[in-house]
């Protein structure tokens, strides 16, 4: 069955650095999202991309990050300066179409020191 | 008004017994409500979903209640087995919102025991 792969599985980064984190969606799917979770915390939704722009965004979703498809496979979030806060399991999700359901990945675990 | 509160917060059940989960949310504009099933190191994996036409649906042993007029719904888990023992999510959507994000609830801890 296919399935939505992340990396790497853990990253460790300064607080201060960027950092990139790296998604493979299903392929013929069309929706791609951004959740985190916080240590011990609930799932968050923070954003979403479909048709090479972003087509929601959360409050969380700040001028720090940003999203990008650079090509026909990956989809990446990126963290432009780092904060202690940013520490979470950040998990990566596409759907096809319509009321298609989303698929997660295993998610990133970041950590930021 | 965006939240889903979910419980119980954890959950120990015996072998064979029926786990209840359940999630209520305020926003009357959701019209799409999946469960996901997570497991130690994985991501959450979808169980099951329904849309508020239905009161009921059953997938095996997972049911899925809905009472539209409560705003609440559950998740029971019938004969519940020790690989059923996971952290389970309900979820809620917009369909009309296009990206169809996901509200996710706090998660429940299930615990199935021999």
């Amino acid at each position: 069955e296919p399935e939505v792969t992340q990396t790497p599985s853990h990253q460790v980064t300064q607080m201060g650095q960027e950092v990139i984190l790296r998604c493979v969606p299903i392929s013929n799917h069309l929706y791609f999202y951004w959740y985190r979770q916080i240590l011990g915390q609930k799932v968050e939704f923070l954003v979403s991309f479909y048709n090479n722009e972003i087509s929601e965004k959360s409050e969380i979703f700040d001028d720090q990050f940003s999203v990008e498809r650079p090509d026909g496979s990956n989809f990446t979030l990126k963290i432009r300066s780092t904060k202690l806060e940013d520490s979470a399991m950040y998990f990566c999700a596409s759907r096809l179409q319509g009321g298609q359901p989303q698929h997660f990945g295993d998610g990133t675990r970041l950590s930021i020191l | 008004q965006q939240q889903v509160k979910q419980s119980p917060q954890s959950l120990i059940v015996q072998k064979g017994g029926i786990s209840i989960i359940n999630c209520a949310y305020e926003n009357t504009a959701f019209d799409y409500f999946p469960w996901y099933q997570q497991f130690p190191g994985k991501g959450p994996a979808l169980l099951i979903a329904i849309r508020p036409d239905v009161s009921e649906k059953k997938e095996g042993r997972f049911t899925i209640s809905f009472n539209k007029s409560a705003k609440q719904f559950s998740l029971h888990i019938m004969d519940s087995q020790p690989g059923d023992s996971a952290t389970y999510f309900c979820a809620a959507a917009r369909s009309g919102a296009g990206s169809y994000q996901l509200t996710f609830g706090k998660g429940t801890k299930l615990s199935v025991i021999p």
